[in-house]
């Protein structure tokens, strides 16, 4: 079975462009979420789906990022325009339905590294 | 909000050796989790261990919720687990649903 997968896997791009990153999460599951990650930090939530509706994004800076899951799969997650903060690492992650038995949690991608120069 | 603090911040072993990675955190939590970001970056799920105690190979965990602490147990390191050590605890209400990591462990193994 295939993991999460995110693309592209490195991005650079001059500061006041836009970005998006992409996310194919674990067939049927249900909850996709991104989260950013700092360097030397862990990742923080940005914003979380369960199937195509966006049930939390308190955490999205909305006045630049943007996010949409159509048709409750594949994931799009944008910046416009990019500032130099933003250089990040940007991870999707999965979990099963709710309500079925979490045995192994949270699967994240390999990430999105993010340089804004 | 919830605090998750991990010991030690680094920590370096020549390869054959055991280690113990410990995870506090400061309210009660649904489940916990451990990861391995290796050097590319990947987040490697080590186990969800909400409470007692799970072995796969080499690595061992053990969570005691009720006195809000993790620890990861790496016995015969090698080089291949060099990387940072996250714990992240899985907050989850009607409304919430979110990992929350902790400061990390970086673990450099030497040959």
């Amino acid at each position: 079975e295939a993991g999460v997968v995110q693309s592209p896997r490195y991005k650079i791009i001059e500061k006041k462009q836009p970005v998006a990153f992409w996310c194919n999460p674990i067939s049927g599951h249900n909850t996709l979420y991104w989260y950013l990650q700092n360097l030397g930090q862990g990742p923080e939530l940005l914003i979380r789906y369960e199937n195509e509706e966006a049930v939390d994004d308190s955490q999205l800076p909305k006045d630049r990022f943007s996010a949409e899951r159509l048709k409750g799969v594949d994931s799009t997650l944008k910046i416009q325009p990019a500032e130099l903060g933003d250089s990040a690492v940007y991870l999707c992650a999965s979990t099963i339905p709710i309500g079925t038995e979490l045995d192994y949690g949270y699967t994240f991608g390999s990430g999105t590294r993010l340089t804004v120069v | 909000g919830i605090q998750v603090e991990q010991s030690p911040p680094d920590l370096i072993l020549q390869e054959g050796a055991n280690s113990t990675l410990r995870c506090n955190f400061s309210d009660s939590v649904n489940n916990l989790q451990w990861f391995h970001q290796n050097p590319w970056g990947q987040l490697i799920n080590l186990f969800y261990i909400p409470s007692g105690t799970k072995q796969n190979g080499r690595l061992s965990a053990t969570t005691v919720a009720t006195e809000r602490y993790s620890l990861l147990y790496i016995s015969s390191s090698q080089t291949t687990d060099s990387g940072v050590y996250f714990c992240a605890v899985e907050l989850k209400s009607y409304n919430t649903d979110k990992l929350i990591f902790g400061t990390g462990t970086r673990l450099q193994v030497f040959p």
